[in-house]
């Protein structure tokens, strides 16, 4: 069974700069994976940020970036504002099944 | 805009039946792969099934594989999920998703608001 692993919690002063990274159990991610990233409020549905490593939504705010890095999926937040707190979930494209990340709780203090 | 609404979450006892809908609009609903995902109370999200823009190409999670299944209506733009021979640890928030899937873009995009499962006798 695949697992995919985030850091399960991160805290960052506010304006500081945040990266949540996303390791799979099945090797190096790579841009085959596809990997996209979810921001989740309590009580809302998840939000979409990114896809296909690095690409942004056009809602996505301009702080947040994806990338790859040291094998892993990469979410870097610069610049965290108080509304960025919140959980956080990469997922990854398995070519015909998808897996979602564990999780990470990212705390602005 | 794009929306995506769900319905047909309840309460249904462990072995019981529940199909839920999701329905599409401000998009061209038959373009597009749609996905099912669920989140169990205070836990992080599972994906559950995706279905391409005909209907033609099907996937399922393993934990699901067997007791449910995805279909579409492309006429009615919306999305269904039979969910057979329910067990407790189905219980959990269902959200459908606007999907996209190519050789260059793979994203969940559009997400609806979710519709709560609860299988418990």
């Amino acid at each position: 069974q695949t697992v995919v692993t985030q850091e399960p919690s991160l805290t960052v002063s506010p304006g500081g700069t945040v990266t949540l990274t996303c390791a799979s159990s099945t090797g190096a991610v790579t841009s085959g994976y596809y990997p996209n990233w979810f921001q989740q409020k309590p009580g809302q549905a998840p939000r979409a940020l990114i896809y296909s490593t690095s690409n942004k939504h056009s809602w996505t705010p301009a702080r947040f970036s994806g990338s790859l890095l040291g094998g892993k999926a990469a979410l870097t937040l610069s610049g965290v504002q108080p509304e960025d707190e919140a959980e956080y979930y990469c997922l990854l494209y398995y070519g015909g099944a998808y897996v979602f990340g564990t999780g990470t709780k990212v705390t602005v203090l | 805009q794009v929306q995506l609404v769900e319905s047909g979450g309840g309460l249904v006892k462990p072995g019981g039946s529940l199909r839920l809908s999701c329905a599409a609009s401000g998009f061209t609903f038959s373009d597009y792969y749609m996905s099912w995902i669920r989140q169990a109370p205070g836990k992080g999200l599972e994906w559950v099934s995706y279905i391409s823009s005909s209907g033609s190409t099907i996937y399922y999670a393993d934990s699901v594989k067997g007791r449910f299944t995805i279909s579409r209506d492309n006429a009615k733009n919306s999305l269904y999920l039979q969910m057979n021979s329910l067990r407790a640890e189905d219980t959990a928030v269902y959200y459908c998703a606007r999907t996209e899937i190519t050789m260059i873009v793979v994203a969940l995009d559009y997400w609806g608001q979710g519709t709560l499962v609860t299988v418990s006798s």
